[in-house]
């Protein structure tokens, strides 16, 4: 059984653009990661978020918690070819101490 | 300081054959968690050792087994190999247990392929 889902799957767009990727559960989470994984390499953390309704931002991302830490997004903003890659969210369902991934996103910036 | 290496980085096994694939933590991290990854599961956790103990389990057939040694290095087994065992085997070390509490640092994988 898959708790989070991402969307979109594939994801499109050419540089400077505006995107936002989804990540939704029914559980709730004691927290919830975000990680950038490119080919060839292994998934690197981005960010964490902890409190709902959290906002963090780091450079050109935003990352959101839901009020009720159940679902979480990542907003890109003026994407570049540099973004490129499959995002990940991951969390631990409150309870419980094993780290589940999301469904994945996998996005293309072009020049 | 050196990131978490695996070892093989690419690996091709028949059916019915076994495979032993290899972590090494980075310097001073006592957690390392393998995960499976294909395109049509995605990212799944197999299980997590601490101070050469396992701590937290997969829902995996115990054809999937690890161990870590007192120098934190891990290995990871499959045997029997099936075709669905194809993937990408993972390999994640933290400074302490717990796998949300610390940030988890990703070696590059090994791709398995099974004929």
């Amino acid at each position: 059984t898959q708790l989070l889902e991402q969307s979109p799957q594939f994801l499109s767009i050419q540089e400077g653009e505006n995107l936002t990727v989804y990540c939704n559960s029914s559980s709730v989470f004691s927290s919830l990661q975000w990680y950038r994984q490119e080919p060839g390499e292994g998934p690197v953390l981005l960010v964490t978020v902890v409190t709902g309704g959290e906002v963090k931002k780091l450079k050109r991302l935003t990352f959101q918690f839901g009020d009720a830490r159940k679902d979480s997004s990542l907003h890109i903003t003026a994407a570049q070819p540099g973004d490129t890659g499959l995002y990940l969210c991951a969390g631990a369902p409150l309870g419980t101490d094993k780290l589940i991934f999301g469904t994945g996103t996998r996005l293309q910036v072009f020049p | 300081k050196a990131g978490v290496t695996q070892t093989p980085r690419y690996l091709i096994k028949t059916r019915g054959q076994q495979v032993t694939l290899s972590c090494s933590p980075i310097s001073g991290h006592r957690s390392v968690s393998w995960y499976q990854q294909t395109p049509g599961q995605g990212l799944q956790f197999l299980f997590e050792y601490f101070s050469e103990t396992q701590r937290n389990k997969g829902n995996f057939p115990g054809r999937f087994s690890g161990r870590q040694f007192s120098n934190s290095r891990s290995e990871m087994n499959v045997s029997t190999l099936e075709l669905g065992d194809s993937a990408l085997y993972l390999c994640a070390s933290s400074l302490a247990r717990g796998t949300y509490t610390d940030t988890q640092y990703f070696g590059p994988g090994t791709r398995l392929t099974v004929l």
